[in-house]
């Protein structure tokens, strides 16, 4: 069974602090990697993708990614009370996206 | 730009109606289109995708169908609704080749009762 594994929090951060939140998965052929972030009743929204290890950054969010351990990891700089919301792990295993397995989502809750 | 539209955004059918939600993008020729279903606390379940008209591949087995009569167009359909079908429903497009992630449009809520 393919797995994507989040802690589900919720992580509490205050304001301006780094959240770091991480992801883990089982299937050693994982080609694609994203981060979607889900307000409350609302659709998933793509923030981030990475496709190779390292860290790839783009404005407050780093994500980073680590195939040797399988893990992947968001870094959001200067959290902001909007950040609040539920961030969703996605690994694909193939280049059309088919394939793609989500985690169950860390909460976020940054405190004002 | 591209967009996605998705209807009805909430629904409350009784056990044993069918059941039709519509998908519809535009800006974009010739996406992968897909259906995905949210449990409460759980991951995002793969339900169907299609790589064009008339293509449907199912991912889990169940008493709900898909179908896509337009390049752009994606419905999701059951005959007789079960409690357990209750749930978030998404669509989703990617382009067609190369795979950058989802695109979801704003999804539906569906309470079977």
């Amino acid at each position: 069974q393919k797995e994507v594994e989040q802690n589900s929090g919720p992580l509490s951060v205050p304001e301006g602090a780094i959240a770091s939140l991480n992801c883990t998965y089982s299937d050693r052929v994982s080609q694609s990697f994203f981060w979607y972030r889900q307000y409350s009743g609302k659709s998933p929204e793509l923030i981030m993708s990475i496709y190779s290890n390292g860290d790839k950054e783009d404005g407050r969010f780093t994500a980073q990614l680590n195939k040797a351990s399988q893990y992947v990891s968001l870094l959001i700089r200067d959290s902001q009370p909007s950040d609040s919301a539920t961030y969703l792990c996605a690994v694909s295993t193939d280049p059309g996206g088919f394939k793609t397995i989500f985690g169950a989502g860390t909460r976020l809750f940054v405190k004002a | 730009s591209q967009t996605i539209h998705q209807w009805p955004a909430t629904l409350v059918q009784p056990v044993g109606s069918p059941l039709s939600l519509e998908c519809t993008v535009e800006g974009t020729s010739n996406p992968n289109l897909y259906w995905y279903r949210q449990a409460a606390g759980r991951g995002l379940q793969l339900l169907f995708y299609s790589v064009g008209i008339g293509q449907i591949s199912s991912e889990v087995p169940q008493n709900l169908s898909a179908s896509r009569p337009q390049d752009r167009q994606f419905i999701l359909s059951s005959k007789k609704l079960l409690l357990s079908d209750s749930g978030f429903y998404l669509c989703a497009w990617s382009v067609r080749r190369g795979f950058y992630g989802y695109t979801f449009g704003s999804g539906t809520r569906l309470t079977v009762v």
